[in-house]
């Protein structure tokens, strides 16, 4: 039982390079989210998905993309990096009309 | 918008003494939830506070919800120092797409 596995764990990037990170769960979830956490900041959700096919914007969605083509994945694209996404993404997942979310380990993203 | 505020943000307390972590949020919401972080960690869920006057309690921990006053405590009883690390409070609407939105977190350290 994975629960929420996120890829890369590390990745560091020069500003203007693109990447996807990819958040996977095993648990037939409807509902997926990316968030960043930045010192004293706590967690900002950045996108999220109600089911497969749809994506959201949460409170900080500018300079990312997302796709869900397939339930059990959300991707999340920066086209071309910039410093201040220098940050650790969390994806998430929860199961609709139930309560509790599992969270993947994080990425630590750093872009100079 | 909801909004979510924690306070203190940072506490640095002595073993064997309690203190109180409020969570303070700014519009109705569904549910409250308690996560523990560790450094370079994900979160690790504690509570979850479903209605007015609930109350729940695991080992030192024990937290509290006031729905008419939008306000949680996370209540810390003979503080050890396995309990430092940082704890968020999180609240979230069904109605909305069953997101979560987190406080600022709090620091907790325990000295010996």
């Amino acid at each position: 039982n994975a629960g929420v596995t996120q890829t890369p764990k590390f990745r560091v990037l020069k500003t203007g390079q693109s990447m996807t990170l990819l958040c996977a769960q095993d648990m037939n979830h409807e509902y997926m989210y990316w968030y960043r956490q930045d010192p004293g900041m706590g967690l900002r959700l950045i996108h999220y998905s109600v089911g497969e096919g749809t994506t959201a914007k949460g409170e900080v969605p500018d300079g990312y993309n997302v796709s869900r083509l397939k339930k059990q994945n959300f991707l999340l694209g920066l086209e071309s990096a910039a410093p201040s996404q220098t940050s650790v993404y969390f994806c998430a997942s929860s199961y609709w009309g139930d309560y509790g979310y599992t969270f993947g380990s994080g990425t630590r993203l750093t872009v100079v | 918008e909801l909004k979510v505020e924690q306070n203190p943000l940072f506490l640095s307390m002595q073993e064997g003494k309690n203190y109180t972590i409020y969570c303070n949020y700014s519009t109705t919401s569904d549910r409250l939830y308690w996560y523990r972080q560790d450094p370079g960690k994900s979160l690790e869920s504690l509570f979850v506070l479903l209605s007015n006057g609930a109350v729940k309690q695991e080992g030192r921990l024990m937290a509290s919800l006031d729905t008419k006053a939008r306000l949680s405590t996370l209540h810390i009883t003979a503080a050890v120092h396995d309990l430092s690390a940082t704890y968020f409070c999180a609240v979230d609407k069904e109605t909305s797409g069953s997101r979560l939105t987190f406080g600022e977190g709090t620091q907790l350290t325990v000295n010996p």
